[in-house]
């Protein structure tokens, strides 16, 4: 499998439920990030991560945690989240680390979720 | 702070029509401009990157272009699966590694 995958693409959950979004890139990149992307918003950037460490963190409140084992892989835990994070949750990846002269990210199809 | 504007907010071409998306940019030292493709329920698609004024970049139907304080998206004689919002981005400063996006341009391209 090519490029960046995100799994589940589609996700349903309670405000009480503890749930986690999965990206996976497959372009030997050294940088991975998480956006939110809300109806009439622009994206929204949450999370940096180079080589694997969190070097950016908007003011994301803490019921969303991210988690980068390595460089292909970065997870986003959601616990006791609200209805207004419904949104799409997309994951994108840079082939250079930060700092670099070039800052092109590649998107992956992005988890919609849904909190009820 | 970087401010990014896209207009229209969207446009409707009849097929073969061309016409451009605008994106208007304020940031303190551009490091690149970069324009997206984004399908209804997917992720971005990159399109081009632009990083200094007079750069031009042409894929198929698609043509971008860049000055000191917007860049246009020009298409040319599009198709209905040029049907897509478009999202302009740029990135700024030394050591940055943040995209700031606009809202995007819902282009509608009728038969």
């Amino acid at each position: 499998e090519t490029g960046v995958t995100q799994t589940p693409r589609h996700l349903v959950m309670g405000m009480t439920n503890k749930k986690s979004l999965k990206c996976e890139q497959h372009l030997g990149h050294n940088a991975m990030y998480w956006y939110k992307q809300s109806a009439k918003k622009p994206l929204e950037l949450m999370f940096v991560y180079n080589f694997k460490e969190q070097t950016e963190n908007n003011s994301v409140p803490s019921r969303f945690s991210p988690e980068c084992p390595n460089s292909s892989h970065l997870f986003l835990h959601l616990h006791t989240l609200q209805p207004e994070d419904s949104a799409l949750y997309l994951c994108a990846s840079s082939p250079y680390p930060a700092g670099a002269s070039t800052d092109t990210q590649y998107f992956g199809p992005g988890t919609r979720l849904t909190v009820l | 702070e970087d401010q990014v504007t896209q207009s229209p907010e969207a446009l409707r071409l009849q097929e073969g029509e061309s016409s451009s998306l605008n994106c208007s940019y304020t940031v303190s030292g551009l490091r690149g401009l970069f324009w997206y493709r984004q399908d209804p329920g997917k992720g971005p698609e990159f399109l081009f990157t632009l990083y200094s004024a007079g750069e031009e970049k042409e894929k198929e139907r698609l043509k971008a272009t860049l000055t000191k304080k917007e860049s246009f998206l020009h298409i040319t004689a599009p198709k209905p699966e040029d049907s897509a919002t478009y999202l302009c981005a740029v990135s700024s400063g030394a050591g940055s590694y943040q995209l700031t996006f606009g809202k995007g341009t819902k282009l509608s391209v009728i038969p």
